[in-house]
């Protein structure tokens, strides 16, 4: 039983053009969703968060958004840069313990 | 400026053979926790450290063992290895078990092999 699924394995998109990569996820229990950036041979590294009671988040170049009544979350990139091409964990909290989607791998290409 | 440390990088085992995942954090942090990540899925927990003393089970702990050695280290030990557990370990801290947005930072990964 997959609580956070991200349906897509790998997404292309051209440097300077959005990237938008999307979760899905089944646990109403959830009080946080994070956004994780993996390149290869290291581990994960932490990129933005979002409240379940939020519905928006914004650092930069980089955008959560939200939908509770969908069970859906999305992370914008704006404009995508070469430097992020790397696998993208969406993440849910739930008592203390994090729950991973399987990742989705974002290539800029140039 | 290390971060966490895992240690070793790479190993092999042969099935029934037992091994010490070390991992150490310089970042004065009270949480420690203990991941594997397969092909195709997102990162488990297999034990977590909320302080130092205290150890709980994640997702996934069967097979596995750990110890809080001091509020820096946290290693994981294979008493028996199989090769269902083949796969990347990764080690991580965070400031505080407090909850949902607290920031974790992890290690680098192991890479296990067992054959």
């Amino acid at each position: 039983d997959q609580q956070v699924k991200q349906n897509s394995p790998s997404l292309s998109v051209q440097e300077g053009r959005i990237s938008i990569l999307n979760c899905d996820y089944t646990n109403s229990m959830f009080d946080y969703f994070l956004w994780y950036k993996k390149y290869p041979a290291e581990g994960p590294t932490f990129l933005i968060s979002i409240s379940s009671i939020k519905d928006k988040n914004e650092d930069g170049r980089f955008t959560v958004f939200l939908n509770k009544s969908a069970k859906h979350l999305s992370l914008h990139i704006v404009p995508s840069q070469p430097g992020d091409s790397a696998v993208y964990f969406c993440a849910g909290n739930s008592n203390y313990q994090l729950i991973w989607g399987a990742g989705t791998k974002l290539i800029i290409k140039p | 400026n290390a971060g966490v440390t895992q240690t070793p990088k790479f190993q092999v085992l042969k099935t029934g053979q037992s091994m010490t995942l070390q991992c150490a954090q310089d970042m004065n942090h009270n949480s420690m926790y203990w991941y594997r990540q397969d092909p195709g899925m997102g990162l488990r927990l297999i034990y977590y450290s909320a302080s130092e003393g205290t150890t709980d089970k994640g997702e996934v702990p069967n097979g596995y063992n750990v110890s809080r050695l001091n509020k820096r280290e946290f290693s994981l030990r294979l008493e028996s290895a199989a090769p269902s557990q083949t796969s990347v370990y990764f080690c991580a801290s965070s400031e505080a078990l407090r909850g949902g947005n607290t920031e974790a930072f992890f290690g680098q990964g192991t890479r296990l092999t067992v054959v």
